[in-house]
């Protein structure tokens, strides 16, 4: 019973590296996302995607990439990191947009730094 | 300024008091969802409230979704330890969730 799974937990980049989180999930869900959870601010919606092949931005979409090949599959890019992405970041999945209610399942977190 | 603002930003209470949190915004939602949150993993959703006025129990927990459609309170009954978490809101609209920060509760024994 997987869920959402994500890698790394933890990571610790230098400025100007680049990386890629992975998110995966198995229940099938259309609808995929990322987000990043930073103190006082809450969780904030970096890229969506409501199917394979299709992608949208979130509210705090620079600095990221985003790409859809299957259903499973949403991995999170960041091109050339900053101190400013030190963050947790979290895929989530659900089985219809958010606008209906639906349950959204969130993967564990991965703790980034960026130094 | 979060679009969802919650209150209190922190709580720290005895076990078997009441409490109640508050998530308020200037929007309006089509539906509004409660997650508690425990440290190192991700949140897990309590409730989803649709109708405004809407209430909705889940055990000692009582959710209310306002009138209309654009607040929210959490209240908890005789508080026990394995209430402490953080407590998020999250509003919907369309096809995005906005997340408020949170309400961070600790219940001591």
């Amino acid at each position: 019973n997987a869920g959402v799974t994500q890698t790394p937990k933890f990571q610790v980049l230098k400025t100007g590296q680049s990386m890629t989180l992975q998110c995966a999930q198995d229940m099938n869900h259309e609808y995929m996302s990322w987000y990043r959870q930073d103190p006082g601010m809450g969780l904030r919606l970096i890229h969506y995607s409501v199917g394979a092949g299709i992608t949208d931005q979130g509210e705090v979409p620079n600095g990221y990439n985003v790409s859809r090949s299957t259903t499973e599959d949403f991995p999170l890019r960041l091109l050339s990191a900053a101190p400013s992405q030190t963050s947790v970041y979290f895929c989530a999945s659900s089985s219809m947009l958010p606008g209906g209610g639906n349950t959204i399942y969130f993967g564990e977190g991965s703790w980034l730094t960026v130094v | 300024t979060q679009l969802l603002e919650q209150s209190p930003q922190f709580l720290s209470i005895q076990e078997g008091e009441n409490l109640t949190v508050y998530c308020n915004s200037s929007s309006v939602f089509s539906s509004l969802q409660w997650y508690r949150q425990e440290p190192g993993e991700g949140p897990v959703l309590l409730v989803t409230v649709v109708t405004g006025g809407e209430v909705k129990k889940l055990k000692r927990l009582t959710f209310q979704f306002g009138d209309a459609r654009k607040d929210s309170s959490l209240h908890i009954t005789a508080a026990q330890t394995g209430d402490t978490g953080l407590y998020l809101c999250a509003g919907a609209s369309n096809n995005d969730m906005r997340f408020g920060a949170g309400t961070r509760l600790t219940v001591k024994p």
